[in-house]
């Protein structure tokens, strides 16, 4: 099955920087790959997602990166802002969304 | 329109027990997902449910099962209990038309296996 591997897994960033999370994954089948963020004690919540015809995504201060190739993709956060801190997921997906293979996580600290 | 509801939030049991988790996805969402979430292994998928059916299936012993109901309300089952069956049990719906992608999750049961 999938196997997805997700680094690092915490990171610390002064408010204004910007943090990059990269993940990695192994069945060329997979053609999903959404981020999650997940706030302590709440439900993850999706704040991007690409598919595999797309190399880029933006959204605001927030991107995503695939390469296919190489079986990896990365989240890109710039301006970091201290309500950015929570923990973030990679995932990637076989069969569209019907089953999400997820990272182990990265928890982004952001520092005022 | 209200989000994805879990119930219980929490929940406590003794190992050997069995015990039933409540997922009602978003209304019109015909697919239910169902993951664990432990400090040590992240989320994991469980198993999916869309009409009734189970499309796929994750890499979880047989004591886990589930089912969905014809109003697309899903519940999950762990029999015979483990104390390492304690995570947070999460399950996500997605509207399945139209190629839309976009999983929304539940706040999740958390189990506590004593």
């Amino acid at each position: 099955g999938e196997n997805v591997e997700q680094h690092p897994s915490t990171l610390s960033v002064q408010e204004g920087d910007s943090a990059v999370i990269k993940c990695t994954y192994s069945d060329s089948a997979s053609n999903y790959f959404p981020w999650y963020k997940q706030e302590l004690g709440k439900r993850p919540q999706l704040i991007i997602d690409i598919r595999s015809n797309v190399g880029e995504k933006k959204d605001q201060r927030i991107a995503v990166t695939l390469n296919k190739t190489a079986k990896h993709f990365s989240l890109h956060i710039t301006e970091t802002q201290p309500e950015d801190s929570a923990v973030y997921f990679c995932a990637a997906s076989p069969g569209g969304a019907n089953n999400l293979f997820f990272g182990t996580g990265t928890r982004l600290t952001v520092i005022p | 329109k209200a989000g994805v509801t879990q119930t219980p939030r929490y929940l406590i049991k003794t190992r050997g027990q069995q015990v039933t988790l409540s997922c009602s996805p978003i209304s019109g969402h015909r697919s239910v997902s169902w993951y664990q979430q432990t400090p040590g292994q992240g989320l994991q998928f469980l198993f999916e449910y869309f009409s009734e059916t189970q499309r796929n299936k994750g890499n979880f012993p047989g004591r886990f099962s589930g089912r969905q109901f014809s109003n697309s309300r899903s519940e999950m089952n762990v029999s015979t209990l483990e104390l390492g069956d304690s995570a947070l049990y999460l399950c996500a719906s997605r509207d399945d038309r139209l190629g839309r992608t976009e999983a929304f999750f539940g706040q999740g049961t958390r189990l506590t296996v004593v």
